[in-house]
């Protein structure tokens, strides 16, 4: 099993639908993330959590919205989604070694 | 946070060894320096990380100067699969959300 898995893996919805998409690590670190990732471009923060109590925003957060279930499961939302969201979405976790990723959601909205 | 500087994208073949060049002229005494790859449609890999001097691993080694204002990765023999965008991100160990990632380095490696 992978270190860091996100389901669904691709994702086509509608403008104004509600969407969730999850995150589940077996690395047993505190630290989670939701990043975006437009083509072309780097990574952009969404949210992140340092334990299950502490939820952050980050640069992009607007649109968005995060629930840290468990150490394990950090899951993101989408309340409303409309087309410039549409991207490919990634959830990572850290330790002092660095960041594991999970293979990335990749989200359509038309 | 330190400022990271990396070309936009550098082009190789294969077998030659691939040099890409990171500034970062505002390092800050408890900063390190870590290397990503990325392959298409895939989350960032961690490559390598270091403080100064050199650090070699079995994918990559980095060279630091005695300044640490900027770095070098080093890709020896290179091959096609090393095709990929590769990021340089510098801040404390353990930084987490304080690490941006920048546009990073597009590297082609060419038949």
């Amino acid at each position: 099993d992978a270190d860091v898995t996100q389901t669904p893996r691709n994702r086509i919805t509608k403008t104004g639908k509600r969407i969730m998409l999850e995150c589940s690590q077996t690395k047993g670190h505190d630290r989670m993330y939701w990043y975006r990732q437009d083509p072309g471009l780097g990574l952009r923060l969404i949210y992140y959590s340092f334990d299950v109590k502490d939820i952050n925003k980050g640069e992009i957060s607007d649109g968005y919205s995060v629930s840290r279930q468990a150490q394990a499961k950090f899951s993101l939302s989408l309340e409303s989604a409309i087309p410039n969201q549409t991207a490919l979405y990634f959830c990572a976790t850290s330790d002092l070694s660095g960041y594991t990723f999970g293979s990335g959601t990749r989200l359509t909205v038309v | 946070l330190a400022k990271t500087t990396q070309p936009i994208s550098m082009d190789s073949y294969e077998g030659q060894e691939v040099n890409i060049t990171c500034s970062h002229n505002n390092i800050a005494t408890n900063d390190y320096i870590t290397w990503y790859q990325q392959f298409p449609s895939q989350g960032p890999r961690f490559i390598i990380q270091g403080y100064k001097t050199k650090v070699t691993n079995e994918v990559a080694s980095l060279f630091i100067p005695a300044d640490r204002k900027s770095s070098t990765l080093s890709l020896p023999r290179v091959s096609l699969s090393d095709t990929a965008v590769y990021y340089c991100l510098v801040g404390p160990k353990g930084a987490g959300n304080m690490l941006t990632f920048g546009g990073g380095t597009r590297l082609m490696v060419k038949p």
